[in-house]
């Protein structure tokens, strides 16, 4: 029930496409959902977050989609750049709880 | 302003050999966390740290792995002896909220280790 489902595990979009990366997860209790992007040989930095209080979330290109009833979260980059390839790791919390529960990651190609 | 700072970035040890990563957090940061990173895989939390107390170590395995923060500030994190299984890239984020829904983690650019 502390699981963070995300898919798909890669992903190949062209530029100036729009690359959608999943997540699923099974504790309601879950109220904070960010996402994080990882660039080779660095460490993941946060992109965007979204609490359950909204359904979507908009930050330049980068848009989160909530939906609480099925219990799924998504990102949309819009315009894909090359300069977006990059692994992006979804995560979840409880706010009483100091731990992040991560997904298992999405590697993004955008082709030129 | 200096982001969270690890060293070495790289270290290739014989298994049964000790081996030991520091980390620097941002200044005025009391939380501190170690996390291991498999390749492809998302990262794991080790240990936490809330000024110089361990809060959660839980998923540490203490048989071979230690670490410390003292004066709650710079904080070590040594494994002896080292396993195969050991080789990974270990990453510090440090917060300046105990809380993860309150504040952004900042991580280091990671130690990758391997073990031969």
């Amino acid at each position: 029930q502390q699981q963070v489902k995300q898919s798909p595990q890669s992903l190949i979009v062209q530029k100036g496409g729009i690359s959608i990366i999943n997540c699923a997860y099974e504790n309601t209790a879950f109220d904070y959902f960010p996402w994080y992007q990882q660039f080779p040989g660095k460490g993941p930095a946060l992109l965007i977050a979204i609490r359950p209080d909204v359904s979507e979330k908009k930050e330049g290109r980068f848009t989160i989609s909530f939906n609480k009833s099925a219990k799924q979260f998504s990102l949309h980059i819009m315009d894909s750049q090359p300069g977006d390839s990059a692994t992006y790791f979804c995560a979840a919390s409880v706010g009483s709880n100091y731990q992040l529960i991560w997904g298992a990651g999405t590697k993004l190609i955008i082709k030129p | 302003e200096a982001g969270v700072v690890q060293s070495p970035r790289y270290k290739i040890i014989e298994k049964k050999q000790p081996v030991a990563f520091w980390c620097n957090p941002i200044s005025g940061h009391n939380t501190l966390y170690w996390y291991l990173q498999n390749l492809g895989q998302g990262p794991e939390l080790l240990i936490r740290y809330e000024n110089e107390e361990a809060v959660d170590d839980s998923q540490l395995p203490k048989d071979r792995f230690s670490a410390e923060r003292l004066k709650g500030v710079d904080s070590t994190l040594k494994i002896q002896p080292a396993e195969l299984g050991d080789s990974a890239v270990y990453l510090c984020a440090s917060s300046s909220y105990p809380r993860v829904s309150t504040g952004e983690l900042f991580f280091g650019e990671g130690s990758r280790l391997t073990v031969l």
